[in-house]
């Protein structure tokens, strides 16, 4: 079945990098686009970043624009996601979702990783 | 791009109907036929109940239903029950961000 395993989480000053990554099995990952889903302590979800299915087009919510990368490496099956210049506002479980494209819905999500920026 | 507007937490008693409304713009919910509604539990992970404004994925409740009037999506829980009791997302695509989460409500069962 689907599965979708972040990891690379933890604790950051802030000011730091990070990398988190997505493990992706029980699908074709390369025919799908991927995306950061992020969710900051008892706040609501938001989107953070996407991947189309060949890695050619990226796209990022405003306020990671600059400083987050989404990549993707099909042939190991893995999403990343780079995060430069962390700040306190990044705190957030980062999840890993696949949407599929026509109907613009994300099927399946990860268990999410917790980041917190903090000194 | 703002989020989508959703009130911050709906209650009703067992056996009710309750509507949960999701209010964008005319360059997201109300352009694309493409909003997709999410139940999370506290604690875990979310899940797609609706998709394609009004389409239930397999193996989700029929008590789940969902409409779209102009801007503003609704999100329709019939026969209300304690297992609802959740939060509850709406998301869309965008002209400009281009997917945008609703704010989030609440489902107390009372």
């Amino acid at each position: 079945q689907v599965q979708l395993v972040e990891s690379g989480g933890g604790v950051v000053q802030p000011g730091r990098s990070l990398r988190l990554s997505c493990a992706a099995s029980g699908f074709t990952f390369s025919s799908y686009a991927m995306h950061w889903v992020r969710q900051a302590p008892d706040k609501g979800l938001e989107w953070v970043a996407v991947i189309s299915d060949d890695g050619r087009h990226k796209d990022y919510v405003d306020s990671v624009k600059g400083r987050f990368t989404i990549s993707r490496d099909d042939s190991e099956n893995t999403l990343y996601l780079h995060m430069n210049r962390l700040s306190a506002e990044d705190t957030a479980v980062y999840y890993c979702a696949r949407i599929t494209t026509a109907t613009a819905a994300f099927d399946s999500w990860g268990q999410g990783t917790l980041v917190f920026v903090s000194s | 791009q703002s989020a989508l507007t959703q009130p911050a937490s709906v209650s009703g008693s067992p056996g009710q109907s309750i509507t949960i409304s999701c209010t964008g713009t005319s360059g997201d919910v109300g352009l694309y036929n493409l909003v997709s509604w999410y139940q999370q539990e506290p604690g875990k992970v979310p899940k797609l109940i609706i998709y394609e404004v009004n389409r239930r994925p397999s193996g989700v409740s029929s008590r789940f239903s969902g409409s779209k009037s102009g801007s503003t999506a609704s999100l329709t829980i019939s026969g209300l029950q304690a297992e609802d009791q959740s939060d509850y997302y709406c998301f869309s695509y965008a002209t400009t961000s281009p997917y945008v989460f609703g704010t989030g409500t609440r489902v107390t069962v009372l």
